[in-house]
């Protein structure tokens, strides 16, 4: 089983939805975040999580909201999608040991706001 | 700020050829690098990674090494395969944050 799950793996919604997108971990991870994926662009930061009580914006949050429901679990919120939404997310997580520099990927969600 | 390029692609190659793909980056004090790798429907997975000047990360026939005079890490293969097709992304990470700035990514396709 991946240790880093996300839920949906493909959504299209339309403009003015809610939608939420779910990331669960097994790898015992107190650390958490959430990317998004525009061609040539790279990965951009939009929230993260350095533990259940610990929310921060990242680069690009306007627009999203998180939710850390337990250390295993980490939501991303578009309130009112918009389709310049449209993109691949990723959720990732990172432990305090080995440094705590690598980070793990869910496999991603594909977004279409139409 | 913190930031990473890296060239553009497509980059198309044939199988056994040497692969090289530059990372330059733009970081105060010592970050730590990373070379990670996205296949075709996939996740990132990191591939390798150096946390100080000097060091040689390598993994599958790849490598890179932290040259903190040229702020580079320039990822190297000697002889790629069909099966590393895929989108390489360059990544640094500062001491304190743990927050990954990424590259804009670079395609590769290799062709048998």
């Amino acid at each position: 089983d991946a240790d880093v799950t996300q839920t949906p793996r493909n959504r299209i919604t339309k403009t003015g939805k809610r939608i939420m997108l779910e990331c669960s971990q097994t790898k015992g991870h107190d650390r958490m975040y959430w990317y998004r994926q525009d061609p040539g662009l790279g990965l951009r930061l939009i929230y993260y999580s350095f533990d259940v009580k610990d929310i921060n914006k990242g680069e690009i949050s306007d627009g999203y909201s998180v939710s850390r429901q337990a250390q295993a679990k980490f939501s991303l919120s578009l309130e009112s999608a918009i389709p310049n939404q449209t993109a691949l997310y990723f959720c990732a997580t990172s432990g305090a040991g080995t440094g705590g520099y690598e980070q793990y990927f869910g496999p991603g969600t594909r977004l279409t706001v139409t | 700020g913190n930031s990473v390029t890296q060239m553009e692609g497509p980059v198309t190659l044939s199988e056994e050829a040497f692969l090289t793909i530059n990372c330059t980056y733009t970081a105060t004090g010592y970050p730590s690098l990373f070379w990670y790798v996205q296949y075709p429907g996939e996740g990132l997975q990191l591939l390798l990674k150096a946390t100080k000047a000097d060091d040689k990360g390598s993994n599958k026939g790849f490598e890179a090494t932290y040259r903190k005079e040229t702020t580079s890490f320039h990822l190297e293969k000697g002889s790629v395969q069909v099966s590393d097709s895929a989108v390489y992304f360059c990544a640094l990470v500062k001491a304190a944050g743990n927050k990954l700035t990424f590259g804009g990514g670079t395609r590769v396709l290799v062709k048998p």
